[in-house]
């Protein structure tokens, strides 16, 4: 089936500090979403991508749809402490299986004040 | 803002032992999914309802029921615990339509087979 490959896996950074992660895929999809788990908590949907090469912005977050549409990217600027959480992307084909909605495995990001 | 709602929060079984896992949500939406997710392992699909009346496997079915018992509601049953299914279990529900503004998640439910 298909899968994301989302890295890094985990990341240790100091507070205010920028972060950048990626999703990559071999297949080709037509939607992109971005979703963050805080501890203990469902995740919450933070950007949705629609086009190849689009670049959308949430406050100190922005990701891009790669021009292949095989990837993804998002960056957070200036990062502070309730940043902390797993990050999940999740790729999208219209009339997949699975329930359409493919996701990575996540990106544990840990924020030192 | 009730958006879609787990219960239990938490849930201690014995192996062996069957129990309900119940979803609702209130957005009207017409597709909910079962995910279950384990350290490093990502979310993972369990089932899904595509709509009112349709149920499909997804990734991880084995060991799962599930029933689409409304538009609303979706429920998800352990018919005999093992201590595999030690797991975070999370609900979702889209528009449908191919999920184009993603997947609302409800808070989870922590469940422990011992």
């Amino acid at each position: 089936g298909q899968q994301l490959n989302q890295s890094p896996q985990s990341m240790f950074i100091q507070e205010g500090e920028d972060v950048s992660m990626n999703c990559t895929s071999s297949s080709i999809f037509n939607t992109w979403l971005w979703y963050k788990q805080d501890p203990g908590e469902g995740p919450v949907l933070l950007i949705a991508l629609y086009k190849a090469g689009e670049l959308t912005s949430n406050g100190r977050l922005t990701a891009q749809f790669g021009i292949t549409r095989k990837d993804s990217f998002l960056n957070i600027s200036a990062s502070i402490p309730s940043d902390v959480g797993i990050y999940f992307c999740a790729g999208l084909n219209y009339g997949g299986s699975q329930g359409n909605l493919i996701f990575g495995k996540g990106t544990k990001l840990s924020v030192k004040p | 803002n009730a958006g879609v709602t787990q219960t239990p929060k938490f849930q201690v079984l014995k192996t062996g032992q069957s129990m309900t896992l119940q979803c609702a949500q209130d957005m009207n939406h017409n597709s909910m999914y079962w995910y279950r997710q384990d350290p490093g392992m990502g979310l993972r699909l369990i089932y899904y309802s595509a709509s009112e009346g349709t149920t499909d496997k997804g990734e991880v079915p084995n060991g799962y029921n599930v029933s689409r018992l409304n538009k609303r509601e979706f429920s998800l049953r352990l018919e005999s615990a093992a201590p595999s299914q030690t797991s975070v279990y999370f609900c979702a529900s889209s528009a449908g339509g191919g999920a184009l503004r993603g997947y609302t998640f409800g808070s989870g439910t922590r469940l422990t087979v011992v």
